[in-house]
């Protein structure tokens, strides 16, 4: 079935430090990529949504100067959270479309960000 | 856009008893109603789904219903187990190239032994 393989699972970081995260497609791939952020006890919220070859759209309150996403390839999508502070720590997630199952949604394992 | 409501928030049952999860959502256009269940800190799995042109499914113990004319769908998982406690969330989408996943608020299952 379709994998979605991302990294780091878990990152602590220092304030004011940059943290990429990487989100991979194994089997197929992945047209549309869609990055989640999700705070305890709370539904996944919708980041942006990258298209292979072409800038991200960002959903409205997202500062895409600070959440940084490239989908440069059909198997790979980064997000890069640039001078992180402490409300940046959160569980982000990635979504990758293209492959078979789920009509072509299948998430990656997610990432624990902590910045302190 | 869509918008996507989700009740309850939390759900706390008997073992070998039935939950019931509801969603309502607003964009008649909708035609893919996915449910996933969440264990804290790991990715949301798929555990049923649903298009627009049925009104149930079910796969073993859990079944999902879709109310078109209401635009709600119902999550339900019968006989619960222990290891259903978990957070399950209801998503709705057009089918599409790009098209995003909305998703409800969540609920919080927990299955008392």
């Amino acid at each position: 079935g379709a994998v979605v393989s991302q990294h780091p699972s878990r990152v602590i970081c220092k304030s004011g430090t940059s943290v990429k995260i990487e989100c991979r497609s194994l089997d197929f791939q992945a047209t549309t990529m869609f990055w989640y952020r999700q705070f305890p006890k709370q539904s996944l919220m919708l980041m942006a949504t990258s298209n292979e070859g072409s800038k991200a759209t960002y959903e409205q309150g997202v500062e895409k100067d600070k959440f940084l996403i490239n989908h440069a390839s059909l198997t790979l999508s980064t997000l890069t959270v640039t001078s992180a502070h402490p409300e940046d720590s959160s569980f982000y997630i990635c979504s990758a479309r293209g492959g078979r199952e789920n009509y072509g949604y299948t998430f990656g394992s997610g990432t624990r960000l902590t910045v302190v | 856009g869509e918008n996507v409501e989700q009740h309850p928030s939390t759900l706390s049952v008997q073992e070998g008893d039935s939950a019931v999860i509801k969603c309502t959502y607003s964009d008649s256009a909708s035609n893919y109603f996915p449910w996933y269940k969440q264990e804290l800190g790991k990715r949301p799995q798929l555990i049923i789904d649903i298009r627009s042109n049925v009104g149930e499914k079910k796969d073993q113990r859990i079944a999902v219903t879709l109310n078109k004319t209401a635009k709600h769908f119902s999550l339900h998982i019968t006989e619960t187990q222990p290891e259903d406690s978990a957070v399950y969330f209801c998503a709705a989408s057009i089918l599409g190239t790009g098209n995003q996943f909305y998703f409800g608020t969540g609920t919080s299952l927990t299955v008392i032994p």
